[in-house]
């Protein structure tokens, strides 16, 4: 069964510090994406990624950086958190030129 | 800049009362349209790809149908299992993204 999972279901931060979200994917896919999803507002993309140590920009990277060091592993950083960052936040994986996406469960991250 | 727009925001219905739900789109070139069910604290779980105009994919008790503006997720005889955020997404002939609707939750009724 194919399985994307992220690090954590629930996180809690202060305002400042500094947040990885981590996500890994079982299926060999080369595209990985970041997501967060809010009330009223549906999903919008952070970053995405083709290959490792390739990323590019989505619909809202301000505040955000990721990493791909290894193929099955897509890293979200949250710099300095704001509270405006409050989110639930999804990990995806496609193959190739499929977008049919895979999943994680999600991070809900609450900034404090 | 591409558009996705899902009716109603939120549906409820009594079990086995049918219903539709729509995604009305506008896009760059339609590569593909996507459907996943969204569990509460769950991440989107994929349904249907559909690729050109009349194009029809069904699933259990879910057909989704494709005109070229809209597309709809029929519903027969709904079940309290159903009951779930229903996604749609689109992909443009440029891109690499999907861009997602805003959802519709629907809930059935015992």
């Amino acid at each position: 069964d194919v399985k994307v999972t992220q690090s954590s279901r629930y996180l809690v931060k202060r305002t400042g510090e500094k947040v990885f979200l981590e996500c890994v994917q079982d299926m060999d896919h080369e595209n990985m994406f970041w997501y967060r999803q809010d009330p009223g507002l549906g999903l919008r993309l952070i970053y995405f990624s083709y290959d490792v140590k390739m990323k590019e920009k989505g619909d809202i990277p301000e505040g955000y950086s990721v990493s791909r060091e290894k193929k099955e592993r897509f890293s979200l950083i949250l710099e300095s958190a704001s509270t405006n960052q409050t989110s639930m936040y999804l990990c995806a994986s496609s193959r190739g030129r499929e977008k049919k996406a895979f999943f994680g469960q999600g991070t809900r991250l609450t900034v404090v | 800049e591409d558009q996705v727009t899902q009716s109603p925001e939120a549906l409820r219905l009594q079990e086995g009362e049918s219903s539709s739900l729509n995604c009305s789109y506008t896009v760059s070139g339609l590569r593909g349209l996507f459907w996943y069910r969204q569990d509460p604290g769950k991440g989107p779980e994929f349904l249907f790809t559909l690729y050109s105009a009349g194009e029809e994919k069904e699933k259990e008790r879910l057909k989704a149908t494709l005109t070229k503006k809209e597309s709809f997720l029929h519903i027969t005889a709904p079940k309290p299992e159903d009951s779930a955020t229903y996604l749609c997404a689109v992909e443009n002939n440029a891109g690499n993204m999907l861009t997602f609707g805003g959802g519709t939750r629907l809930m059935v009724k015992p």
